[in-house]
């Protein structure tokens, strides 16, 4: 069976101190992954997806980024924090095409979440 | 544009009545995906339903039902003999059909079950 992992759980940073985030699953290959962020009492918001290693796109202009070295591996960095940036903090993973035998189902899996509090 | 409009923000009813959330969505897509998840107090989104725009059979689970209308572009979401444990956020969802689409949330709905 799939699972996804987030850490860390909650974390609390100074503004102006750098970022990241690691999301890693396990149990599929070649999966569609991606970053959101929830305000407080707010709806999803789309970050970044990545389709595969190295490709990155970007949803929404920010000092964020995101990277993906590895087939399973997807982090989220930023240089500088602003207070903007906290919030909670998902990573989900779909099945790709080439895992899917053609059959994407495009449901997502959302690992546990990293909770984000810039001061 | 593909749109997810979940109209009730907050939904508070006593423990063993009967929920409805609703749902309706917009796209130009002949085929896609309907979606609904719970997000717990613990924040973690459960995926619950996957429904194909071809496949209009309505579906139970124990005390959960989805109605699915392509007519009215609307995919509700029914508990039947509420619990506490149902309390949450519920979001429906909207995919396009290739691997490469991204998932569209409504607002989502807060439900809050009373003992």
């Amino acid at each position: 069976s799939q699972t996804i992992h987030q850490w860390p759980a909650t974390l609390v940073q100074p503004v102006g101190s750098p970022l990241s985030l690691e999301c890693t699953v396990e149990g599929t290959s070649n999966p569609n992954l991606y970053w959101y962020r929830q305000a407080a009492g707010r709806g999803l918001q789309l970050l970044f997806y990545s389709v595969g290693i190295g490709q990155i796109s970007s949803e929404v202009p920010q000092n964020l980024s995101a990277s993906r070295p590895q087939d399973r591996q997807f982090i989220l960095s930023s240089k500088k924090l602003l207070l903007s940036d906290s919030g909670f903090y998902l990573c989900a993973w779909s099945r790709g095409t080439a895992s899917s035998g053609g059959y994407p189902y495009n449901e997502q899996f959302f690992g546990p979440g990293t909770r984000l509090t810039v001061l | 544009a593909q749109k997810v409009t979940q109209a009730q923000t907050e939904i508070s009813v006593v423990e063993k009545e009967d929920v409805t959330l609703d749902c309706v969505y917009e796209t130009r897509d002949t085929t896609y995906y309907l979606f609904w998840y719970k997000q717990p107090p613990s924040g973690e989104l459960v995926f619950l339903i996957r429904r194909n725009s071809f496949d209009e059979q309505n579906e139970i689970s124990g005390r959960y039902s989805w109605n699915f209308q392509k007519s009215t572009s609307s995919f509700n979401f029914t508990i039947t003999a509420s619990q506490v444990v149902d309390s949450a956020v519920y979001f429906c969802a909207l995919s396009g059909y290739s691997s490469a689409s991204k998932i569209i949330f409504g607002s989502g709905t807060r439900l809050s079950i009373r003992p």
